[in-house]
């Protein structure tokens, strides 16, 4: 159980370009997913909060018109990168929350989407 | 905001050597997780600590949760070559609201393990 997809698993676009960017729970219901971005070899960075069914919270220094975020379901959450440059390429990681009703409450990860602009 | 330091940044070990990573923090947690990260991957979790002074394992790893609440550490005993990637510590403060799940990570561990 527990299993969070991603799609694509790899884009690459030409700058100016938009991506969307897909996340599942395939067999649980999240009503809270996250979104974070990834350099190589580095830690990964929380770029926003996304819940079911009202506006995303991003972090400070994100750009909320450049990466929009979209949680119209309990299963899907997307995020596009609008108007994509090369600094935006990066590997973009979602992750699920998943609330247990007699356990812990606990982020499943995504398998990520590895994003290269032109 | 809250951080952490994750040590030591990159293990080069033989393998069935036994490893010990550990983090700390400048602020209180009240949870501690271990996640393993392969290449081009998500995370994935390994061990889940709730209780200052937890100490839980999952076969082979083994993890604490630091009595002040503010460290953690995890070892990995008789390594083996599927045991390479890189281990993440994270952190939760649960304030409730809009912060209530996140998590705040440590910087990494790589980990390369030689036949």
């Amino acid at each position: 159980g527990a299993v969070v997809s991603q799609h694509p698993s790899r884009v690459i676009c030409k700058s100016g370009t938009s991506v969307k960017i897909e996340c599942r729970s395939l067999d649980f219901q999240a009503t809270t997913m996250f979104w974070y971005r990834q350099f190589p070899k580095k830690s990964l960075m929380l770029m926003a909060t996304s819940n079911e069914g009202s506006k995303a919270t991003y972090e400070q220094g994100v750009e909320k018109d450049k990466f929009l975020i979209n949680h119209a379901s309990l299963t899907l959450s997307t995020l596009t990168v609008t108007s994509a440059h090369p600094e935006d390429s990066s590997f973009y990681i979602c992750s699920a929350l998943i609330l247990a009703e007699h356990s812990y409450n606990e982020q499943f990860f995504g398998p990520g989407t590895r994003l290269t602009v032109l | 905001g809250q951080q952490l330091n994750q040590s030591p940044q990159s293990m080069f070990i033989q393998e069935g050597e036994d490893v010990s990573m550990n983090c700390t923090s400048s602020s209180i947690f009240n949870t501690w997780l271990w996640y393993k990260q392969d290449p081009g991957e998500g995370p994935v979790l390994l061990i889940a600590l709730y209780k200052a002074g937890e100490l839980t394992s999952n076969g082979r790893l083994t993890a604490q949760f630091g009595i002040t609440r503010k460290d953690s550490f995890l070892n990995i005993s008789a390594s083996i070559p599927s045991d390479v990637g890189i281990y993440f510590c994270a952190g939760r403060y649960n304030a409730g609201g809009t912060s209530y799940g996140k998590l705040t990570f440590g910087q990494g561990t790589i980990l390369t393990v030689h036949p």
